[in-house]
């Protein structure tokens, strides 16, 4: 079966500009979470959406948003970024054993 | 913060030798997972033991699990180079779908 894919694999942005960044889950899985990794701050969770809701909103600031669609393909959107946004961001889907995680995209702001 | 805690920061061994990872974390758990991750890429998952669980095995990992003292250890036998990463712990809290992970060990495995 398909893995956790996401697009873009890098990126690179200028300050202030904005960025979104596409997930798309393991097929027929609903659940679809977001985290930041940072060599600073670690791994942090950003937020967690099933069925279109999110559920779960972790402690970043309101420039960082997401959704998901009917088909559970998530979203996540970066506005006026800082230098500080440069990270690896990751998603994952969630089952009973754990969680599968794509290979994430690399933000550079620069 | 709630992130979790893991020691050593950083570890090297030589290939054969046994590698013994610790991580700790601050609240109630519904379960403790590891993952590796090489080289900045997305994170592989290893192992989950649950909350009730004190003890599990996988191939070449043995993790325990302790939660009176709200710790957790993964050891990896007989390493590879192969087996070079940074290992990180990750809890799931009770009624939610979100991991808090701890700071990560870096594992050099010398050939």
């Amino acid at each position: 079966k398909a893995g956790v894919t996401q697009t873009p694999r890098y990126l690179i942005k200028t300050r202030g500009q904005q960025v979104t960044l596409s997930c798309s889950p393991i097929s027929g899985h609903r659940s679809v979470s977001w985290y930041q990794q940072t060599p600073g701050q670690g791994l942090q969770f950003l937020f967690e959406y099933f069925s279109e809701t999110q559920r779960n909103k972790g402690n970043f600031p309101g420039r960082f948003s997401g959704r998901q669609f009917s088909n559970s393909r998530s979203e996540m959107n970066v506005s006026t970024l800082e230098l500080g946004d440069s990270a690896l961001y990751l998603c994952a889907t969630s089952s009973t054993d754990g969680y599968t995680f794509g290979s994430g995209t690399r933000l550079t702001v620069v | 913060s709630q992130q979790g805690e893991e020691d050593p920061q950083a570890l090297s061994i030589q290939e054969g030798e046994n590698a013994t990872m610790n991580c700790s974390y601050k609240t109630s758990i519904n379960n403790l997972q590891w993952y590796r991750q090489n080289s900045g890429r997305g994170l592989v998952h290893l192992i989950l033991i649950r909350s009730n669980e004190r003890e599990k095995h996988s191939g070449r990992l043995r993790v325990t699990l302790d939660t009176s003292k709200k710790s957790s250890s993964l050891l990896i036998t007989a390493s590879r180079a192969a087996d070079t990463a940074s290992y990180f712990c990750a809890t799931e809290e009770n009624n939610t779908d979100k991991l808090i992970f701890g700071t990560g060990t870096r594992l050099q495995v010398f050939p």
